[in-house]
């Protein structure tokens, strides 16, 4: 069964820049998470969608980050304009509906702004 | 909210020897704990994890139990081997039934040879 899969694994851009990163869960998952992970931190939570409908979004900075998920499938989460505080890894991860369910994250993408 | 905090931040320890990682959390009502592991430019993947309606859990050289009343639980690796050098996080869900999970700020775990 293949796992989280996202992409790009790095991106590097100029402050200001826009940037967009794309998560694609377990297939037959219903739920998926974009988490953000510091340097030296543990993972923090910035949406939760429950299939195409966004549930939990209240850690999301609206003012400059997006996210879609069409279809509640694919995922795509975008910061416009970037700033030097966001370098950081952006994690995915999805989990069958429900309480208490696994929760399998994909590898990342390592964001650094210049 | 939900908050969780994580000790020590790093450990070392000799392989063959056990180690043991502690986490509090602070809402009543949380009732599903994981345990990730997450190996150098690596993913987080689950280790372990407990409900609420029991104390301990144990799956080969490694264990978790949990303390209700404390509001704490613990990861018990035993036997340790050099593979098991990583970062661990702990976490906690953000109240009953909740999906949202809150991290610990990791403990870095390195097996000495």
């Amino acid at each position: 069964e293949a796992g989280v899969v996202q992409s790009p694994r790095y991106k590097i851009i100029e402050k200001k820049q826009p940037v967009a990163f794309w998560c694609n869960p377990i297939s037959g998952h219903n739920t998926l998470y974009w988490y953000l992970q510091n340097l030296g931190q543990g993972p923090e939570l910035l949406i939760r969608y429950e299939n195409e409908e966004a549930v939990d979004d209240s850690q999301l900075p609206k003012d400059r980050f997006s996210a879609e998920r069409l279809k509640g499938v694919d995922s795509t989460l975008k910061i416009q304009p970037a700033e030097l505080g966001d370098s950081a890894v952006y994690l995915c991860a999805s989990s069958l509906a429900g309480s208490e369910k696994t929760q399998y994250f994909g590898p990342g993408t390592r964001l650094l702004v210049l | 909210g939900e908050n969780v905090e994580q000790h020590p931040s790093t450990l070392s320890v000799q392989e063959g020897d056990s180690a043991v990682i502690k986490c509090t959390y602070s809402d009543s009502a949380s009732n599903y704990f994981p345990w990730y592991k997450q190996e150098l430019g690596k993913r987080p993947q689950l280790i372990i994890d407990i409900r609420s309606n029991v104390g301990e859990k144990k799956d080969q050289r490694i264990a978790v139990t949990l303390n209700k009343t404390a509001k704490h639980f613990s990861l018990h690796i035993t036997e340790t081997q050099p593979e098991d050098s990583a970062v661990y996080f702990c976490a906690a869900n953000a109240g009953r039934g909740a999906q949202k999970l809150v991290f610990g700020q990791g403990t870095r775990l390195t097996i000495n040879p």
